[in-house]
């Protein structure tokens, strides 16, 4: 059974980077059947799909285009984990975000327990 | 506004079916696998349906899921008091670059 556990700051500044971990465990990083998802979900914006790594011989990331120029999603082989790095965070971005794999048969399957982030100072 | 679009709300009584849409287009649902979540408050979304109508281990018979053009619904028969939660859809879409896009969700509610 793969289980998603989920580190990071409850708390960030307008302006300041917000940075979450997920910890992977029943399957790995590199795996050539997985993708691995950050996914936030808020009241106003419902649930939002960020991006996601994944490896096929190499490393390859997606991003949803909004975020495109404040988004990073890196791939952790030594800790078998992922993180999101999501910079010039203002009050919009508070949200429930969720890290979550994308299985062999494509789906999104399993999901971390999701953390509130909230943007304020 | 999200991409896909369900009804905010449906409900039923115990042992009634309950069925609820999924709005898309051919960018997403027209060219993609549909899958279906249920989120019970405070909780992670858990998979109910994948691949339009299959459903992983441990979900009960009673939710199937089905898929025509660019439209998909999940439908929960022999409804019961623990269905009461929130219902996403959920696929693929080839646009821009290829992402992930949800329906704003369905309130579903035992009476």
């Amino acid at each position: 059974q793969v289980q998603l556990q989920q580190s990071g700051p409850g708390l960030v500044k307008p302006s300041q980077t917000l940075s979450l971990t997920c910890a992977i465990s029943g399957d790995s990083v590199s795996s050539n059947n997985a993708a691995w998802n950050w996914i936030r979900q808020s009241p106003s914006r419902g649930l939002e799909w960020l991006g996601r790594t994944y490896y096929r011989s190499k490393w390859y990331n997606g991003y949803v285009v909004s975020l495109k120029s404040r988004i990073t999603i890196n791939p952790d082989t030594s800790k078998n984990q992922f993180s999101l790095q999501l910079k010039s965070v203002t009050p919009e971005d508070t949200a429930v975000y969720y890290c979550a794999r994308s299985g062999a048969s494509g789906a999104i399957d399993f999901w971390g327990r999701g953390t509130l982030v909230t943007v304020s100072s | 506004q999200s991409v896909l679009t369900q009804p905010p709300s449906a409900s039923g009584t115990p042992g009634q079916r309950v069925t609820i849409s999924c709005s898309g287009s051919g960018s997403n649902i027209g060219r993609n696998a549909v899958n279906w979540y249920q989120q019970l408050p405070g909780m992670a979304p858990k998979h109910l349906i994948y691949s339009n109508n299959q459903r992983p281990s441990g979900v009960p018979d009673r939710f199937s899921g089905s898929k025509s053009g660019t439209s998909a619904s999940l439908a929960i028969s022999g409804l019961q008091s623990e269905d009461e939660a929130d219902y996403y859809c959920a696929t693929w879409d080839d646009s821009l670059n290829g992402h992930w896009v949800f329906g704003g969700g369905t309130k579903v509610t035992v009476l």
